[in-house]
């Protein structure tokens, strides 16, 4: 199994709505990241978990809550969102390669705020 | 401030040409460079990495590096529309699982 599973594909939701994202991979990899991408632009890393630890927060505002419920599940809690925060949402994880990590991407979730 | 840079295009080639993307980095201390193809609308997907000074090749894929210019580029040989995407390169610069992603190249193979 080679893949990772986002869950939903499409989500809209309202400014005081609270939703969450869902991410699962069994490929054993010991990094999971939240990364957020608008259209025409490279994704940006939102967070990252190491062994099941938030190692990384790029200074996301708290609307944001992510989730690490153990090493195969990663989940992103959302509330009181903003229209700007419409993009498409992507789950990675990650292989270490000998030289970088590997990071193998789930099909995203596009994100509406009305 | 960590920068990738990359010309966001379009890149036009010809089907069965050769289409060149470039990229290059600010960070002398990046270990390993990646592409990324993503379709529109879909996710990227790791189409190469490489991490030596050199060529190296997977198909009609051969990505290329430069440490001492700070340059990675890549090649798609026999270029199919099907190729028609956006090329994303991306830099670990050691740290923390840390990637940053160029703005990538749009690549249209014209049949």
């Amino acid at each position: 199994d080679t893949e990772v599973t986002q869950t939903p594909k499409h989500l809209v939701m309202g400014m005081t709505n609270k939703k969450s994202l869902k991410c699962e991979q069994h490929m054993g990899h010991r990094a999971m990241y939240w990364y957020k991408q608008k259209a025409k632009k490279p994704p940006e890393l939102m967070f990252v978990y190491s062994y099941e630890k938030l190692s990384i927060n790029e200074s996301v505002p708290s609307r944001f809550s992510p989730e690490c419920p153990n090493s195969s599940l990663l989940n992103l809690h959302l509330h009181a969102l903003q229209p700007e925060d419409s993009a498409l949402y992507l789950c990675a994880s990650s292989t270490w390669t000998g030289g970088g990590e590997k990071l193998f991407f789930g099909s995203g979730t596009q994100l509406s705020v009305l | 401030q960590k920068e990738v840079e990359q010309n966001s295009g379009p890149l036009s080639v010809p089907e069965g040409a050769i289409a060149s993307l470039n990229c290059t980095y600010s960070d002398r201390g990046s270990q390993s460079f990646f592409w990324y193809r993503q379709y529109s609308g879909k996710s990227p997907e790791l189409i190469m990495f490489i991490y030596s000074n050199g060529d190296k090749e997977d198909g009609r894929f051969t990505a290329q590096l430069n440490k001492a210019s700070q340059y990675v580029s890549l090649l798609i040989r026999d270029s199919q529309p099907s190729d028609s995407a956006t090329y994303l390169c991306a830099v670990y610069s050691g740290g923390y699982q840390k990637v940053t992603f160029g703005i990538g190249t749009k690549l249209q193979v014209i049949p």
